[in-house]
């Protein structure tokens, strides 16, 4: 187990509603990312958080947005939810964000927008 | 656009039996190359952060080779057992976020 914990695992949303994800990083861990996977594709990069701040950003729209608390949880909010957003929403801590730094993930949030 | 490719999709190897399979990345703007393992209903775990052209790694009966300059990484398996059986996924590090691969599903047939 990495001791990333991702909540909720699974939920069903409709078309032009609203969902916050959750995930606690593994302790000691001061950056998370998010990713999100489609069907049958590897993981895309949608933003990463250092020590509360965002600090790098996939091609994305704003309305997915994300914030990190103080003891390095993180949040991701997408807003108008469509129907390509039904994926697999992956989070992911790690010691910084540099490039040689391995990632601990969550089990991942499966979202499906009706 | 950066993009990750790997080979082949999926892969049924008996157990016992060595396998092979590749990750191709650009070759500019390198930073890191990992591996991970991700089993069903798991999370996806790291086996190796590659950084130095031709970086050898092992864990086990698992290792990966780096080729920056041409922009190749193999994952070995030697001997492969049923829980080997997983996607194997690859991602290049380019600056501040990591591109991944689609992966490849290997099954291992006992």
């Amino acid at each position: 187990e990495t001791g990333v914990t991702q909540s909720p695992t699974h939920l069903i949303k409709t078309r032009g509603q609203q969902v916050t994800l959750r995930c606690s990083s593994q302790s000691g861990h001061n950056t998370v990312s998010w990713y999100q996977q489609a069907l049958g594709q590897g993981p895309q990069f949608i933003f990463q958080y250092y020590r509360e701040e965002e600090n790098g950003r996939g091609n994305f729209p704003p309305r997915f947005s994300g914030l990190q608390f103080p003891n390095y949880s993180s949040e991701l909010n997408v807003n108008a939810l469509e129907l390509d957003d039904s994926a697999l929403y992956l989070c992911a801590s790690s010691l910084s964000g540099g490039a040689h730094g391995e990632l601990f993930f969550g089990e991942g949030s499966r979202l499906t927008v009706l | 656009i950066l993009n990750v490719e790997q080979s082949p999709q999926s892969l049924h190897v008996q157990e016992g039996d060595s396998t092979n399979f590749t990750c191709s990345f650009p070759s500019s703007n390198f930073y890191a190359l990992h591996w991970y393992r991700w089993e069903t209903a798991k999370s996806p775990e790291a086996l190796f952060v590659m950084t130095l052209n031709g970086d050898e790694k092992k864990k086990g009966r698992i290792s990966a080779t780096l080729n920056t300059k041409e922009g190749y990484s193999y994952l070995y398996i030697k001997g492969s057992q049923p829980e080997d059986s997983a996607t194997y996924l690859c991602a290049f590090h380019s600056n501040y976020q990591l591109i991944w691969g689609a992966g490849t599903k290997l099954i291992i047939k006992p």
